[in-house]
Parts: C-alpha cells; structure tokens; sequence
C-alpha cells in the first residue's frame, strides 16, 4: 500500500500531557498537510509544508502546536499540554505539483485524539 | 465566517436513482473545487475535482456542475448504488498563493437498497 499513513490511529491521554502523531506521505509528494476534524464539521486546514519548508500556519495552530518535516520526508505533529478541546482526529493529506496550480490531495486514515 | 456551506446534512436516496448534493461558497477568489467521500474511521478519499474554468466535469457515475455566477456547485451520482452511503465533503482552494483547501460541514449520503 503507498497512499498517507498515520501513526498511531487511537491516542487517549489526560490533559496536560504531551502527544506527538506521525504522518507518512505518498512517496513522491513533496506537499504535506495537516488538518483538523471535529464532530459534525468538515477537516480544518492547520499547516502546510512544501518539501521541508513550513510555508503556511492556520489561526487554529496555537502555541501549544509544532510540526515538523525533517528533511521533506515524514511529518510530526506535537501537541504540548493537551486540553480537552484538542480532542478530534488529526488527518494528513499529501499532494504533488506534476506541474499543474492546483492538485488533488490525498488523505490518510487520521489519528483520533481523545483528552480526558 | 463559513466560506464553504453544505446546507443539507443528511440525504436519503432510493437505490438507481439520482443523487444530488449542493454546495455554497462566498469566496469569489476560489477556483478549484472538490467533492471528497468519507466512510466511518477512515480518512477523506477525493471523489472529483473542477477548475473555475469549467462548468462541468464527469466521471463515470460522477458529475459535478459549477455556475460561478451562483457560486453554486453540485455533485450529481447517477445512478446511486448502496455503497455510495458517506459523508461527502464540498472543499474549495483559492487562487494560487496557498493550497489549503476550506471543506464544507458535509452531507450524509444514504442509498437505500
């Protein structure tokens, strides 16, 4: 299988932990990016990384947010001192240029945080 | 501020008949549009795509119509078969800039058999 993959896919923590996610992307993508979803509402756009370049960062990203794409590879998504309201599932999408403005993005399986 | 609006959250539909779902949008700056599928624990699966360019786009059962002046799209599935049961999400991407994608809050889609 070499679409997005995700890791770990279930993360339950009590608040004031810290939780990092991993995401994989499709091999030859060199566009990652995180999104967030909550009950009853579509994906919300986080960050976006070109290569191994953060190139753009949501309002939703507070400081308690990092992510990371060590040499343009895999990505990591860190959450500091978790509250409740971070519960959601966490998805990365991968794309490639091929020379085109605007590509498809492809999902992975996501990774459902619960904070208790 | 919603720019992506799904106003239906739920959808019955018979089996071999056809599905509709409807999509809004404010921001006159987007020119690609989406329709993505979404099955329980699973991530988004892209479904369809269409550049502003363009006022209709088909693919097999699927077809999605644009009516820019609207900012209207609509994704049409003919005819609908019970494994087309999910949540289906409109997502919108501005002019060149940024390649994020603003979703709307999905439709749930069931065909009944």
């Amino acid at each position: 299988d070499t679409g997005v993959s995700q890791d770990p896919r279930h993360k339950i923590t009590k608040r004031g932990q810290n939780v990092t996610f991993r995401c994989d992307p499709i091999s030859e993508h060199n566009r990652l990016y995180w999104y967030r979803q909550t009950l009853g509402q579509g994906p919300e756009f986080l960050t976006y990384f070109q290569n191994e370049a953060q190139l753009e960062k949501s309002r939703l990203l507070s400081d308690r947010f990092s992510a990371e794409r060590p040499k343009g590879s895999f990505s990591t998504l860190e959450i500091q001192r978790t509250e409740q309201g971070d519960s959601a599932m966490y998805l990365c999408a991968s794309s490639s240029p091929e020379g085109r403005v605007h590509n498809e993005q492809f999902f992975g399986p996501g990774t459902r945080l619960t904070v208790l | 501020d919603q720019q992506v609006k799904q106003n239906s959250p739920s959808l019955s539909v018979q089996e071999g008949r056809i599905s509709i779902l409807n999509c809004d949008y404010t921001n006159s700056m987007f020119d690609y549009f989406l329709w993505y599928k979404k099955y329980p624990a699973e991530g988004p699966t892209f479904l369809i795509s269409i550049s502003s360019i363009k006022d209709k786009n088909e693919d097999g059962r699927f077809t999605v119509f644009l009516n820019k002046s609207a900012k209207h799209l609509s994704l049409h599935i003919v005819p609908s078969q019970p494994g087309d049961s999910a949540v289906y999400f409109c997502a919108a991407s501005p002019t060149s800039g940024t390649y994020k994608y603003i979703f709307g809050t999905g439709t749930r889609l069931k065909v009944l058999a």
